[in-house]
């Protein structure tokens, strides 16, 4: 089985801390995505990466950015935690190119709020 | 702009009664789609999909229809059961690896 694990379930932040949310995936998959999910706008994508050190930015990064280090690893970082920050950030793998029948692996979730 | 829209934020079925969620795009290069189920504190979870070479794709209990000249899919659920009860995302890609979701619909089954 695919595994994408989020390191925390939960977290509390105040504002204008610095955040980080760490995602790790075991199948070698080469895309890694960030996305973050709010009552009545879905999912919404952050930042992508296709490859090491690789990142592009989503439809919403402004207030975040992204380290892909490692192949398994992406991390989502908050500069500068907001309340407006708060939210559902759900981590996702896949493979590059057409992601066959099951598009995108998820993690567990990060549930963030800030104080 | 909203490249893939779920018109109904909520939708309450009696169990053992059929659930229709429906799923609208407005990209015509879109030529593959899905459905995750969410439960609350989960990742979505993938449970169903379609290429656009089909207008129907059937795994069990949900139904997945496809109306390419409308830009138009709906997912089935037949019989409904209380474990249904989930938000339900479609999700659409026009050949790359990036998905194009929806805002969700968040399905009651009623027992």
């Amino acid at each position: 089985d695919v595994k994408v694990t989020q390191s925390s379930r939960y977290l509390v932040k105040r504002t204008g801390e610095k955040v980080f949310l760490e995602c790790v995936q075991d199948m070698d998959h080469e895309n890694m995505f960030w996305y973050r999910q709010d009552p009545g706008l879905g999912l919404r994508l952050i930042y992508f990466s296709y490859d090491v050190k690789m990142k592009e930015k989503g439809d919403i990064p402004e207030g975040y950015s992204v380290s892909r280090e490692k192949k398994e690893r992406f991390s989502l970082i908050l500069e500068s935690a907001s309340t407006n920050q708060t939210s559902m950030y759900l981590c996702a793998s896949s493979l590059l190119g057409r992601t066959g029948d099951y598009g995108y692996t998820f993690g567990s979730g990060t549930r963030l709020t800030v104080v | 702009d909203q490249q893939v829209k779920q018109n109904s934020p909520s939708l309450s079925v009696q169990e053992g009664r059929i659930s229709i969620l429906n799923c609208d795009y407005t990209n015509s290069m879109f030529d593959y789609f899905l459905w995750y189920k969410k439960y609350p504190a989960e990742g979505p979870t993938f449970l169903i999909s379609i290429s656009s070479i089909k207008d129907k794709n059937e795994d069990g209990r949900f139904t997945v229809f496809l109306n390419k000249s409308a830009k138009h899919l709906s997912l089935h659920i037949v019989p409904s059961q209380p474990g249904d009860s989930a938000v339900y995302f479609c999700a659409a890609t026009s050949g790359t690896y990036k998905y194009i979701f929806g805002t969700g619909t968040r399905l009651k089954v009623l027992a």
